[in-house]
């Protein structure tokens, strides 16, 4: 059975700041890996979706890399703002089968002004 | 774009009450998958409909039910509602089975 975990589960860090998300899955046949961003109360929004055959995204100052033999994901924020305060939630597709999310714990990220 | 549209965005219901959520895909995308996310919690998959036939389903509690019409847009009806069902539900829709872009979700109370 799939299981996503990430950590750390929170962060807080200064503005400016780089930082790493981790992701990890248990079971390396997915089909591909999507970063989301969650504000409170709000709906998903799909920051970087990488396919099982790539080994990194790129989109602004956000960078996700997958290494799929390790089962592991890392999503990289370059100079942190706190506008990117957020939850970050990974999730893989499940092969084989019908391509449902099995999502990870999520981090809380809290980036101070 | 064209996204994700969901119906109603909030709904408020009384124990053991009746709702039905509404989903209507990306133009031209075939399947849809149904979530559902606790106060505090992760996603977690319910029903997914490929070319308008059941292809997987999750936790999903034999009190709700779904179906995906000939349009194409999908439809979650949950009977006998229970505080605990109360979540935010998300539906997202994929184009043969790729990448999933989900919709604002709805937001269920039940009191």
């Amino acid at each position: 059975k799939q299981e996503v975990t990430q950590i750390p589960a929170a962060l807080s860090v200064p503005e400016g700041e780089n930082l790493v998300l981790n992701c990890s899955f248990t079971d390396s046949a997915i089909y591909n890996l999507q970063w989301f961003r969650q504000d409170p109360g709000k709906g998903l929004t799909s920051l970087l979706l990488i396919q099982s055959s790539q080994r990194e995204q790129t989109s602004g100052r956000l960078n996700a890399s997958l290494d799929k033999s390790s089962g592991r994901s890392t999503l990289y924020i370059a100079a942190s703002q706190p506008g990117d305060s957020a939850t970050y939630l990974c999730a893989v597709n499940v092969l084989p089968g019908t391509y449902k999310y099995i999502f990870g714990t999520g981090t809380r990220l809290k980036v101070l002004a | 774009a064209a996204g994700v549209i969901q119906s109603p965005r909030h709904l408020i219901k009384e124990k053991r009450e009746t709702a039905t959520l509404k989903c209507y895909p990306i133009p031209r995308h075939d399947t849809v998958y149904w979530y559902q996310q606790g106060p505090g919690q992760d996603p977690q998959f319910l029903i997914s409909f490929y070319e308008k036939m059941q292809s997987d389903k999750g936790s999903i509690p034999d009190r709700f039910s779904a179906q995906q019409f000939s349009d194409y847009h999908s439809e979650l009806n949950m009977s006998s509602l229970e505080l605990g069902d109360s979540a935010l539900y998300f539906c997202a829709s994929s184009p043969q089975r790729a990448e999933q872009f989900f919709g604002p979700g709805t937001r269920l109370t039940v009191l």
